[in-house]
């Protein structure tokens, strides 16, 4: 079955560090990967994605994302941290029927000044 | 635009209630869906619809029905609720397939069932 792993519960960076959100995936077929970002009391917001092409996605509020097959990752960077950065960060990845998608668990990001 | 709104926000209900949760979107997308959002599992789908008149069972339909009568709304109900499905509740829509394109979603009910 089609799914995300995110290894850490939550990730702690200061303010202006490089910062950067774990998830690795197991699929069959070709991985479609997300991520999504949930602000406190607010509903998910989309920050990138990978279908095909090149291995490094750019994505909104200065995220990108690396895919790497051989490691079957995808992890979120960012290459300053902000403190309004601070939120729940969920990986997902299309299911194996290709209509939906399969949510990790959720990292927690603190960005301390 | 709104985008994707959601009513209400809160409810508590006492075991064996029922209630129905309303979404509603403006953005003309054909694809919504409802989620429920627990500690420590993220987003877990219970049902979706591709289409107004269309519905269909995501990973955890039991206990959960859902009506999409108009391309704008898709309501969520509860026929008898049970302390298990305390949880927060967020309706989402996209173009396409959630699979392939963004979802968009909305600020969420939080629901508690005593």
């Amino acid at each position: 079955a089609q799914s995300v792993a995110q290894p850490e519960d939550q990730v702690n960076v200061a303010e202006g560090n490089p910062l950067t959100v774990k998830c690795t995936y197991s699929v069959s077929g070709n991985p479609y990967l997300f991520w999504y970002v949930q602000y406190p009391n607010r509903g998910l917001q989309f920050l990138l994605k990978y279908i095909t092409g090149d291995n490094l996605v750019k994505g909104s509020y200065g995220f990108e994302a690396e895919f790497n097959k051989s490691q079957t990752s995808f992890h979120l960077k960012k290459p300053s941290a902000l403190v309004s950065d601070s939120a729940l960060y969920f990986c997902a990845v299309r299911d194996k029927y290709g209509n939906k998608l399969v949510f990790g668990a959720g990292t927690i990001l603190r960005v301390k000044s | 635009n709104a985008g994707v709104t959601q009513t209400p926000k809160f409810r508590v209900l006492k075991t064996g209630q029922s209630m129905t949760l309303l979404c509603a979107q403006d953005m003309n997308h054909e694809y919504m869906y409802w989620y429920r959002q627990d500690p420590g599992m993220g987003l877990r789908l219970i049902h979706y619809s591709v289409g107004e008149g269309t519905t269909a069972k995501g990973e955890v339909p039991d206990g959960y029905n859902v009506s999409r009568l108009k391309k704008q709304n898709f309501l969520l109900g509860l026929e008898s609720a049970a302390p298990s499905q305390t949880s927060v509740y967020f309706c989402a829509s996209s173009w396409g397939l959630a699979a392939f394109n963004e979802q968009f979603f909305g600020p969420g009910t939080r629901l508690t069932v005593l």
